[in-house]
């Protein structure tokens, strides 16, 4: 049974332009979560993604982009790109709990971006 | 803005000592969950505790819930060179939508 995949796993790109990350949830997965680290930090939550919406921000902005497929897979989209946004992104999913307790998540291996 | 603090961020210890992590905050957490993090890799989730007072056991790892959910801690008990690795841990808020809080980590050597 595959865990979370993402594509691609590293990517080096120039100030200005714009990125695309892809996530494929764990099998039986709805929730798509992304987190942003930085070298030697926690990471960062992003948004999350249920039922093809976001459902949830954190403190980024309008730069960072998301969309949700039928089939629970997710892309993260980053426009005018900054030096500061070089870090790994990191897809998590899980099963949404509704209005119950969230019991953990499954992280991918994430995708490296630099930013040069 | 909830704020998760841990620590130590850096420990290096002697294979088979006992040690303890620490993850504190001035918010309360409907849940606060444990990942192991190496290199190249995403984090993997060790244990979830959602109980004030709740205490979760997996082999040499004992992690605790604080009777308030405000802090938890992480005890590992004759610590091996297969211990080596980032500790997060990381709250959430309750309800469907749980973007989690993470602290910055604690970076654990175990020197065989």
């Amino acid at each position: 049974d595959a865990g979370v995949t993402q594509s691609p796993t590293h990517l080096i790109k120039t100030r200005g332009q714009q990125v695309t990350l892809r996530c494929s949830p764990k099998s039986g997965h709805d929730t798509v979560s992304w987190y942003q680290q930085a070298l030697g930090q926690g990471p960062q939550f992003i948004f999350q993604y249920y039922e093809e919406e976001e459902r949830q921000r954190g403190n980024f902005p309008d730069r960072f982009s998301g969309h949700q497929f039928p089939n629970y897979s997710s892309e993260l989209n980053v426009n005018a790109l900054l030096l500061g946004d070089s870090a790994l992104y990191l897809c998590a999913s899980s099963l949404n709990p509704g209005t119950g307790t969230n019991y953990g998540y499954t992280f991918g291996s994430g995708t490296r971006l630099t930013v040069v | 803005t909830q704020l998760l603090e841990q620590s130590p961020q850096f420990l290096s210890i002697q294979e088979g000592e006992n040690l303890t992590v620490y993850c504190n905050s001035s918010s309360v957490f409907s849940s606060l969950q444990w990942y192991r993090q190496e290199p190249g890799e995403g984090p993997v989730l060790l244990v979830t505790v959602v109980t004030g007072g709740e205490v979760k056991k997996l082999k040499r790892l004992t992690f605790q819930f604080g009777d308030a959910r405000k802090d938890s801690s992480l005890h590992i008990t004759a610590a091996q060179p297969g211990d080596t690795g980032l500790y997060l841990c990381a709250g959430a808020d309750g309800g469907g939508a749980d973007g989690l809080t993470f602290g910055k980590g604690t970076h654990l050597i175990i020197q065989p």
